[in-house]
């Protein structure tokens, strides 16, 4: 069993759409990341979030704890944003659960 | 400043040979995480060291060990390789390790074992 679910698998948007990635989690955590890994393989970290929602430019992350559930949406896709977006939790901070990750395309 | 630095980028070794991975922390982190990502997977983790302790440990077996030095750059051996540790090795680096400072992550090692 998974501690971090990640849906969808993969996703095909054309540029412009509206997309949501979503994160479901079992175990309790002290904070949420979002990452982004570009092939080649560096991981950026697009979010930290512990609460609510944070938004970065056309990137929203929202988290609910109660329901263990976040999700990353993106407006007005562009085809720079394709990439694997991988949600992780940190129970403790001694370990992070990463999700298998989304993988993303947008058609010009 | 410099973010999160690994060396070597790619390498290529045979079974049953040892590899050392290395990693320097963005400047003023001191923990240091390793994971193991395999291709088409989430990344794996590894090890958590702060302050030259390991805090944390992976579901990996003794072939795999790790140190931090006091400069907090820090370096993962891996011995007697096996084919299924072609992976692509992430270093990421924190202010603490705890879960509400954020993880920095570097460009990684692409480890492939023949």
């Amino acid at each position: 069993k998974n501690e971090v679910e990640q849906s969808p698998q993969n996703l095909t948007a054309q540029e412009g759409e509206f997309i949501t990635i979503n994160c479901s989690y079992s175990v309790g955590i002290s904070a949420l990341h979002w990452l982004q890994q570009h092939p080649g393989g560096g991981i950026v970290s697009l979010f930290m979030l512990s609460s609510g929602k944070k938004k970065h430019g056309r990137l929203i992350a929202t988290i609910n704890i109660q329901e263990k559930h976040s999700s990353l949406h993106i407006t007005a896709s562009h085809p720079r944003d394709s990439a694997v977006y991988i949600c992780a939790v940190s129970p403790t901070g001694n370990q992070f659960y990463f999700g298998t990750g989304t993988s993303l395309t947008v058609i010009p | 400043d410099a973010g999160v630095t690994q060396s070597p980028t790619h390498l290529i070794k045979t079974r049953g040979q040892q590899v050392t991975l290395r990693c320097s922390p963005i400047s003023g982190h001191k923990s240091v995480s390793w994971y193991q990502q395999v291709l088409g997977q989430g990344p794996q983790f590894i090890f958590q060291y702060y302050e030259k302790e390991e805090r944390g440990r992976g579901n990996f077996p003794d072939r795999f060990s790790a140190r931090q030095f006091p400069n907090y750059s820090s370096e993962l051996n891996v011995n007697a390789l096996l084919l299924g540790d072609s992976a692509l090795y992430l270093c990421a680096s924190s202010f603490t390790p705890t879960g509400g400072y954020e993880q920095y992550f570097g460009p990684g090692t692409r480890l492939t074992v023949t």
